[in-house]
């Protein structure tokens, strides 16, 4: 089945030690997706792939890295994470047809917790 | 700003039918999305309106009017898997989604 894959599913990481956590997609859309979202709150986009051109939102801290090696896999990277990093991280995929309207899908999710 | 409204929590009996409101304020409009979040787990996705009216997809149907910025959800014939939360989605000019913080929909036996 064609579907979006998020490593690890719960990720315990040090206050301030480096973490990435994975997405890969079998779906082959050329849009990729990282939110954050906290409890009983709206999913907050941080970034997007399109194709290969990354686009930041204003608000997403600098702590904050992504890459995108190829179609399939993306990356979230949290170089110094701090306690209110703690969430779930949402990976999503879709297609961009440039009509709008395409329908994103989610991974699974990684909860990340720091201690 | 951009703005999605919905109830924070529902109640609701098994059997029953419920209803759950979305306003929603954006800058453009490119279609609405109803998404289903079960505790802990991601999104998956309900429903999409782009045109007024309603569109039915077994027990769940979704309305939308765009004159009056309003989507309402509609579940028949509640199960207790039907509990989680629901999120209201709205793609803008700029082809972002605007989330709703989600209605928390509480069935009870």
């Amino acid at each position: 089945d064609a579907m979006v894959i998020q490593n690890p599913r719960y990720q315990v990481t040090q206050f301030g030690k480096p973490v990435t956590l994975s997405c890969s997609q079998t779906l082959n859309h050329n849009v990729m997706y990282w939110y954050q979202q906290k409890s009983s709150q709206a999913p907050k986009l941080l970034f997007h792939y399109y194709d290969k051109d990354f686009n930041n939102e204003a608000d997403t801290p600098d702590n904050f890295q992504s890459r995108r090696p190829n179609t399939s896999f993306c990356f979230l990277d949290i170089r110094s994470p701090g306690l209110g990093d703690a969430a779930m991280y949402l990976c999503a995929t879709s297609r961009a047809s440039g009509r709008g309207g395409e329908t994103q899908y989610f991974g699974p999710g990684t909860r990340l917790l720091v201690l | 700003g951009q703005n999605i409204d919905q109830p924070t929590e529902m109640t609701a009996t098994e059997g029953a039918i419920v209803q759950i409101n979305c306003t929603y304020q954006t800058s453009g409009f490119n279609g609405l999305f109803w998404y289903q979040q079960h505790a802990g787990e991601a999104p998956t996705f309900l429903s999409y309106n782009v045109l007024d009216g309603l569109e039915e997809k077994g027990r769940f149907s979704s309305f939308l009017s765009r004159s009056k910025g309003y989507s309402y959800l509609l579940l028949k014939e509640l199960q207790m898997k039907d509990s989680a939360s629901y999120l209201c989605a709205v793609m803008d000019s700029n082809y972002q989604l605007i989330w709703g913080a989600g209605t928390k929909l509480i069935i009870k036996p």
